[in-house]
């Protein structure tokens, strides 16, 4: 059964606290990417990467770091120095030209 | 940078009304376009995509949008709504880089529009 999951679904964390967001894809993909949401603001992209071993920053990317050491996995990890971490997130991956994007189920993270 | 302007934040219709939601985009070149949704308690899932030809593309669940370069829009409309297509959905831009088709590698979304639809 191919497709993206997160874990965990929910996450509780005392602020000043690192906290990493898994993320495990077994579609083959290329590229894969984090996002966050939240209301009123749509997706707003965090870090990306098209190939193991590199990643892009997106948009909104202080505060957050990744790595990309095996295709399938793309980890987040939410840092003490991002000011606002209480949010809800999403994972996806496409193909190299992003022909369309798949999402996983999110990890909704309370930061308190 | 590119950006993508939803028109509304929240639609309420009832059953069997028309839907159109409004898309508008900022990028000068070839772009490719999705409709995204998000049903409650479940993944984003792609409504449909445009990459090029026919501009008026259609998608799952009887949902078609158009493609009006002119106006850098892409509108999302379905002729009679059901209370299951209550949801969030989500325009998406993906700018081309070149004739080949090579992408920039990520999309832009907009804010989000909420569908209310009452029975």
């Amino acid at each position: 059964d191919g497709g993206i999951t997160q874990s965990p679904k929910y996450l509780f964390r005392k602020e000043g606290q690192n906290v990493t967001l898994s993320c495990e894809q077994n579609l083959n993909h290329d590229a894969m990417y984090w996002y966050r949401q939240d209301p009123g603001q749509g997706l707003r992209l965090i870090y990306y990467s098209q190939i193991v071993n590199d990643f892009q920053k997106g948009d909104i990317a202080e505060g957050y770091s990744v790595s990309r050491e095996k295709k399938e996995s793309f980890p987040l990890t939410v840092t003490s120095a991002q000011k606002n971490p209480t949010a809800f997130y999403l994972c996806a991956s496409s193909t190299w030209q992003v022909d369309e994007q798949y999402f996983g189920p999110g990890t909704r993270l309370t930061v308190t | 940078a590119q950006s993508v302007s939803q028109h509304n934040h929240h639609v309420i219709l009832s059953e069997a009304a028309s839907l159109e939601l409004g898309c508008n985009y900022s990028y000068g070149g070839t772009v490719n376009l999705f409709w995204y949704v998000q049903y409650p308690g479940q993944h984003l899932q792609l409504l449909l995509k445009y990459f090029s030809g026919d501009p008026l593309v259609k998608g799952i669940k009887g949902f078609e949008a158009e493609f009006i370069k002119s106006k850098f829009s892409f509108n999302l409309r379905k002729p009679s709504v059901q209370w299951s297509d209550t949801a969030e959905y989500f325009c998406a831009v993906n700018p081309i880089a070149n004739a080949g088709g090579t992408s920039y590698g990520k999309l832009t979304f907009g804010q989000g529009t909420i569908l209310t639809v009452h029975p």
